[in-house]
Formats: C-alpha cells, sequence, structure tokens
C-alpha cells in the first residue's frame, strides 16, 4: 500500500505569509498528487489535481508542484479564509486510494 | 446545481448494521465512478471505498473488507453503503463523492455520522 507522510502536521502563520505544506509519498506516483481543503465542521473541498492543477474556483494564491514522491501545496499570500485543514491524496492505486494524515493551518 | 445528499446514519449496536445512502444531482450520476470517504471523530480523511460507473467493480480499504458493501442504483440516481458488523472504530462522519477523470473527488456530501456504541 501507498502511504501518505504530510508535514508539518500543524502550522502556525499570520494573514499575508507564504505558507508550505508537504506531502511524501512512500513510492513514485508520478503526478498522481491531489490537495483538499477542509474547514472545520465542513466537507472537504478539492483545491488542486494532478499536482498542479488547479480546480475552478480556486484562488489563484494556491499552487502545487512536484512529482515522484515529493510534493508542494504553496500559499502565496495567506488569506483569512484559508485557516484550515489541508490533505494530501494520492491516486497512483485508483481505484484505491491514500490521504496524507493532514495539515491543520491554524492563525499565529 | 450538482449536488449529493447522504442519509441513513445514525446509532448503532457493536456487531450490528446500517445503510447509507447519497442522493445525486445535477450531473449525469452513471457517468462517474463513486466513492465513500469517512473521518473519525478529531480524525483525518480514509478512503472507505469505491465503485465504477455500471457497479461492476468495487473495491475496499482492508479494515472494511467483508463487513461493507457499495452499491448504486443508477435509475434512482443513488449511492448506498450497507455496513455490517460496525465496531466502535467505525464511529465517524460519512462523505459521498463523486471521481473525476483525473481521479480526484470533485463533488462532495456534506456528510452523514455513524456513531456505534452500546
Amino acid at each position: 500500500d501507498i502511504q501518505m507522510t504530510q508535514s508539518p502536521s500543524s502550522l502556525s502563520a499570520s494573514v499575508g505569509e507564504r505558507v508550505t505544506i508537504t506531502c511524501r509519498a512512500s513510492q513514485s506516483i508520478s503526478t498522481y498528487l491531489n490537495w483538499y481543503q477542509q474547514k472545520s465542521g465542513r466537507a472537504p473541498k478539492l483545491l488542486i489535481y494532478a499536482a498542479s492543477t488547479l480546480q475552478t474556483g480556486v484562488p489563484s494564491r494556491f499552487s502545487g508542484s512536484g512529482s515522484g514522491t515529493d510534493f508542494t501545496l504553496t500559499i502565496s499570500s495567506l488569506q483569512p479564509e484559508d485557516f484550515a485543514t489541508y490533505y494530501c491524496q494520492q491516486s497512483y492505486s485508483n481505484p484505491v486510494y491514500t490521504f496524507g494524515q493532514g495539515t491543520k493551518l491554524e492563525n499565529k | 446545481e450538482v449536488q449529493l445528499v447522504e442519509s441513513g446514519g445514525g446509532l448503532a449496536q457493536p456487531g450490528g448494521s446500517l445503510r447509507l445512502s447519497c442522493a445525486a444531482s445535477g450531473f449525469r450520476f452513471n457517468g462517474y465512478w463513486m466513492t465513500w470517504v469517512r473521518q473519525a471523530p478529531g480524525k483525518g480523511l480514509e478512503w472507505v471505498a469505491h465503485i465504477k460507473r455500471d457497479g461492476s467493480e468495487e473495491y475496499y480499504v482492508d479494515s472494511v473488507k467483508g463487513r461493507f458493501a457499495i452499491s448504486r442504483d443508477n435509475a434512482k440516481n443513488s449511492l448506498y453503503l450497507q455496513m455490517n458488523s460496525l465496531t466502535a472504530e467505525d464511529t465517524a462522519i460519512y462523505y459521498c463523492a463523486r471521481s473525476d477523470w483525473s481521479h480526484a473527488f470533485d463533488v462532495w456530501g456534506q456528510g452523514t455520522m455513524v456513531t456505534v456504541s452500546s
């Protein structure tokens, strides 16, 4: 099974800061990597698919990069509505999937 | 409007059963693979089960194999999850989601809570 490991598990940042979250796969997954945002009490929302493609309607301050085993999600200038938990998910082994454990982004 | 609405959650006893439903609207349901994802209280997301467009293939996370069954009725635009032999570890919010062409989950329901307790 492919394991996904995110770092850090939690992160404190201020509005306007640049934030980077990392996701590492236990084996190469090419660019079969998706990112989700989940706000408290809400369903997850797809942000980025295929490692770097922004889902329709997602602000351009979000970006994704990487391939193989190492991936990053970057928020270029943190906004108040971005405080949430972020998950990576591999779809290389579809139709079997795994998520990372999540990164909670909190207001400093 | 593209929408998924789950129902059927509630309290079940250990060893008991529940059947979750997910009603789809606003898109061609039979054109998409569909999935169930769960989230235990205070924990992360866990993929549970996946079903092909025509229902002919099903896939499960190891922890639910032999206990859970995913199914769909394309005539009713509905997805189901039959959960048997429930344990406390199955306590979670269960989300249904649509899987798009890139194998990402692009539409999610609001979730339904399942609590397994005596």
